[in-house]
């Protein structure tokens, strides 16, 4: 089955870090670039960062720049999202969404079902 | 507040047909394509339309895409309970050098 799964979501203190995983099954990660997507709760969608297939091109929203990083293991298909210094403003469910076109094309053909981080102390 | 701005709400009657907007700039919606999502309450949202006006395969003909200009447009035809959601615009945008969703709209069936 294709799908996205995400994990490593959780209760996390403000000021504290946490990774994010997503594992895709059901097709070869290394043909796609990757995205990370949040919403906070009765909020809407907000894109957090992208990466492509081989790692060389990443790019971030702009509030969420120099705190998050995107990475991707393509042999173990993985997809990682790190995030520093987080705040209750970071309490979303955070999506993994497959890339289906060109980067300038905002289009995500495959999401996962989401993984719930809350920053409370 | 987004860069690429939605009405919050939009409401009909089953068997009409709806337009939601989605208005941007030329370093977004005047240069580059349109998505636009789905989002059931409780799930992950889902592709309708790409490319401005593309439908993915698995998505039904009552969805539609358009765009003029700076502005966008998704049309639902012969409206139907199960289309109450939200619906987000995406677009990348060149000043910010990344994608950006409008704030959404939440459909009504009436």
């Amino acid at each position: 089955e294709v799908q996205l799964v995400e994990s490593g979501g959780g209760l996390v203190q403000p000021g504290g870090s946490l990774t994010l995983s997503c594992e895709v099954s059901g097709f070869r990660m290394s043909d796609y670039s990757m995205n990370w997507v949040r919403q906070a709760p009765g909020r809407g969608l907000e894109w957090l960062a992208y990466i492509n297939s081989d790692t060389s091109t990443m790019f971030f929203a702009q509030s969420v720049r120099g705190r998050l990083s995107i990475s991707r293991d393509n042999a173990k298909n993985s997809l990682f999202l790190q995030m520093n210094s987080l705040t209750a403003g970071d309490t979303a469910v955070y999506y993994c969404a497959r890339d289906g076109g060109n980067f300038n094309d905002a289009f995500f053909d495959l999401w996962g079902q989401g993984t719930l981080v809350t920053v409370s102390s | 507040q987004s860069v690429v701005t939605q009405p919050p709400s939009v409401s009909e009657v089953p068997g009409q047909r709806v337009t939601i907007s989605c208005h941007g700039r030329d370093s977004n919606i005047g240069n580059n394509g349109v998505a636009w999502y789905q989002q059931l309450p409780g799930k992950a949202p889902k592709v309708l339309i790409y490319s401005d006006d593309l439908v993915p395969s698995g998505v039904a003909d009552r969805f539609s895409g358009s765009k003029s200009g700076t502005s966008a447009s998704l049309a639902i035809s012969g409206l139907q309970s199960e289309d109450e959601a939200d619906y987000y615009c995406a677009v990348w945008d060149d000043t910010l050098n990344g994608r950006v969703f409008g704030g959404g709209t939440k459909l009504t069936v009436l």
